[in-house]
């Protein structure tokens, strides 16, 4: 596609529940890339796919955490039992290769937790 | 360790001053790259400019002026002749050459008043 495109725009849950988070990198973009945003603290780097492997998950915050790719292309990231602390702004983006062709950020799924 | 330091929280500005956003960073690596983001109201991360540490000639783009000095650390923007669409938060952000992902600064937010 165009751009990178992320789903749902917004999501509201109860905590205790699960979530997926969706992304849909720009076509022929090998590389994605997960990043949170909270108030107040930034961009907080989650995890990165090489294809469909993960050689990066270090900034995965806890076990809860999980994402995967399929067909080097779309991408989950999932959040188990969901915490008031993961509210967040949840963005995706994607490159040619590495981080060092700089990246493409969708819009972002906004999750709150209830 | 990297690091990412925009010490301004948030400037503002009256239409057509010119601002200057600060960006200071810290890393181990000879080689690596630097990179300016806009994230508008609407949210989404919108790429600016991504620098090489080894190429240190300063960069102007219309209105935007880029100020990379390795002696001292810092990467600083200028926007000339501000307008209200500038504003925006501006993330200042770090990579490795060879790495995997961004180091974010915590961002300043612009405010530009008619």
């Amino acid at each position: 596609g165009a751009g990178v495109s992320q789903s749902p725009s917004n999501k509201v849950t109860e905590k205790g529940k699960d979530v997926e988070l969706r992304c849909d990198p720009i076509s022929g973009h090998t590389a994605l890339y997960w990043y949170r945003q909270s108030l107040g603290q930034g961009l907080e780097f989650l995890i990165y796919f090489q294809g469909n492997s993960a050689p990066d998950k270090s900034g995965l915050p806890s076990d809860r955490f999980s994402a995967e790719r399929t067909g080097g292309s779309v991408s989950t990231l999932t959040i188990q039992r969901t915490q008031q602390e993961d509210s967040a702004v949840y963005l995706c983006a994607s490159s040619l290769a590495r981080v060092s062709y700089g990246y493409t950020f969708g819009s972002g799924t906004r999750l709150t937790v209830v | 360790a990297q690091k990412v330091t925009q010490a301004q929280t948030e400037i503002s500005v009256v239409e057509k001053e010119d601002v200057t956003l600060d960006c200071v960073y810290e890393t181990r690596d000879t080689t690596y790259y630097l990179f300016w983001y806009k994230q508008p109201p609407s949210g989404e991360l919108v790429f600016l400019i991504r620098r090489n540490s080894f190429d240190e000639q300063n960069e102007i783009s219309g209105r935007y002026s880029w100020n990379f000095q390795k002696s001292t650390s810092s990467f600083n923007f200028t926007i000339t002749a501000s307008q209200v669409v500038d504003s925006a938060v501006y993330f200042c952000a770090l990579s490795p050459v060879n790495g995997n992902k961004l180091v974010f600064g915590a961002g300043t937010i612009l405010r530009v008043k008619s």
